[in-house]
């Protein structure tokens, strides 16, 4: 079985500051780590994503998220937040063959001008 | 990339009355797509499993008389929500994997029903 925590459903961030949305996850078996961000009334776009590799990976619009398996965590960041990243962020995971991502309940960033 | 297209965006219908979201992969063939709901506010919820050719599978709790789900070809998928009412609005989402060396789904726009 796997699950995933996102700690924080909502995170609050000035333009301009770092972002920091918080993802722990459950697997029994290695992990395939997904962040989405969803856009109201809209589907989910994939920010980036491991399977394999290097544990430090780099997404679109300024993401990155790094894969730390002894704390089982995949946080993900941005060095400086836009008005533009204020979204819903979904982290899922996975695993090699199957297709459905168990998700985490979401956090929801605000920016601040 | 790969997209999945999923139409209508929007709907507003009278109660009793069905509607039918279309799931499309544009690019990719797909024996298989996902349907999921979302409620306000929290995360999207497996509702089924479409599976081309055969019946779909449903999750626990999911009513498959209310859902219908059809996958009449590789590239499309329907989800028609029957005698919707009120309690059937929701944000509807499919998805459709690319099958390749990374599991990956590929998610549509959504559908936002409204019934009124």
């Amino acid at each position: 079985a796997q699950s995933v925590t996102q700690l924080g459903s909502h995170v609050s961030v000035s333009e301009g500051a770092l972002v920091l949305l918080r993802c722990n996850y459950s697997s029994s078996v290695p992990p395939y780590l997904f962040w989405y961000v969803q856009y109201p009334n809209q589907g989910l776009q994939l920010l980036l994503k491991y399977t394999t590799g290097a544990t430090l990976v780099k997404g679109i619009n300024g993401f990155e998220a790094e894969f730390k398996k002894s704390e089982t965590s995949f946080h993900l960041t941005k060095p400086s937040a836009h008005m533009s990243d204020a979204a819903e962020y979904f982290c899922a995971v996975t695993s090699a063959g199957s297709y459905i991502p168990t998700f985490g309940r979401g956090t929801s960033l605000i920016v601040h001008p | 990339g790969a997209v999945v297209s999923q139409h209508p965006s929007r709907v507003i219908c009278k109660s009793g009355t069905s509607v039918k979201i279309e799931c499309r992969s544009l690019d990719f063939q797909a024996t298989t797509m996902f349907w999921y709901r979302q409620f306000p506010k929290q995360s999207l919820m497996l509702m089924a499993t479409s599976n081309e050719g055969s019946k779909a599978t449903y999750e626990q709790g999911v009513e498959k008389d209310k859902f219908l789900i059809n996958h009449a070809s590789l590239t499309l998928s329907t989800l028609t929500v029957t005698s919707a009412h009120p309690e059937d609005s929701s944000f509807y989402i499919c998805s459709a994997p690319r099958e390749g060396v990374n599991t990956e789904a590929f998610f549509g726009q959504g559908t936002r029903l409204t019934v009124v």
